[in-house]
């Protein structure tokens, strides 16, 4: 069982349309963030949550850590195909320590 | 402006061959790790170091050694290697914290 848990595992959408990531785990977190990461690269920062019910605009994405610190959502509005990338959503349970990776979501938006 | 440097980005072992995969970073963070990410899924961790001389086990260490004799520098061993050593490996550096993770472009290892 991964300590963070994303889901869908798979999302293929028209472009235009919203779509939500989740990221859920049992254990509190100093902070979660959530990265992108193209076909032969590294994944990349997108954004870091740290204070429970938080809310970050990024353009059109919105990240949410939930009120418990155990949890967030990634949203994305009038989806674009280059939004199309695996997102991976990443937490420290103690701040300084081990990052780890919930399994990640595979996102298609098809023009 | 190199960031993570990984070398090789390709390999091909045998089965019972062993080899370092090398991982540099010119930021001077403190904290390096080393990532497997298999086919359509996340990163599961390997190894970590929080600084020089200190290293620990993620959530997957068999089969693999690391080392930090320097901040620069962390490289992973594969001591003898096997099929289901097959993967992605990417090294990640972050200055700690809650801070953003850095990674490099990955080595791509198949064992035949």
């Amino acid at each position: 069982t991964q300590l963070l848990e994303q889901s869908p595992q798979f999302l293929s959408i028209q472009e235009g349309e919203n779509l939500t990531v989740y990221c859920n785990s049992s254990s509190v977190f100093s902070s979660l963030q959530w990265y992108r990461q193209e076909p032969g690269e590294g994944p990349v920062l997108l954004v870091t949550v740290v204070t429970g019910g938080e809310v970050k605009k990024l353009k059109r994405l919105t990240f949410q850590f939930g009120d418990a610190r155990k949890d967030s959502s990634l949203h994305i509005t009038a989806a674009q195909p280059g939004d199309t990338g695996l997102y991976l959503c990443a937490g420290y349970l103690t701040a300084g320590n081990k990052l780890t990776f919930g399994g990640g979501t595979r996102v298609l938006v098809k023009p | 402006n190199a960031g993570v440097t990984q070398t090789p980005k390709f390999q091909v072992l045998k089965t019972g061959q062993s080899m370092t995969l090398q991982c540099a970073q010119d930021m001077n963070h403190e904290y390096m790790s080393w990532y497997r990410q298999d086919p359509g899924m996340g990163l599961r961790l390997i190894h970590y170091s929080v600084g020089a001389g200190i290293t620990d086990q993620g959530e997957v260490p068999n089969g693999y050694n690391v080392s930090r004799s320097t901040t620069e520098d962390f490289p992973l061993r594969l001591l003898s290697a096997a099929p289901s050593q097959t993967s992605v490996y990417f090294c990640a550096s972050c200055r700690g914290g809650d801070s953003e993770a850095f990674f490099g472009q990955g080595t791509r290892l198949t064992v035949v």
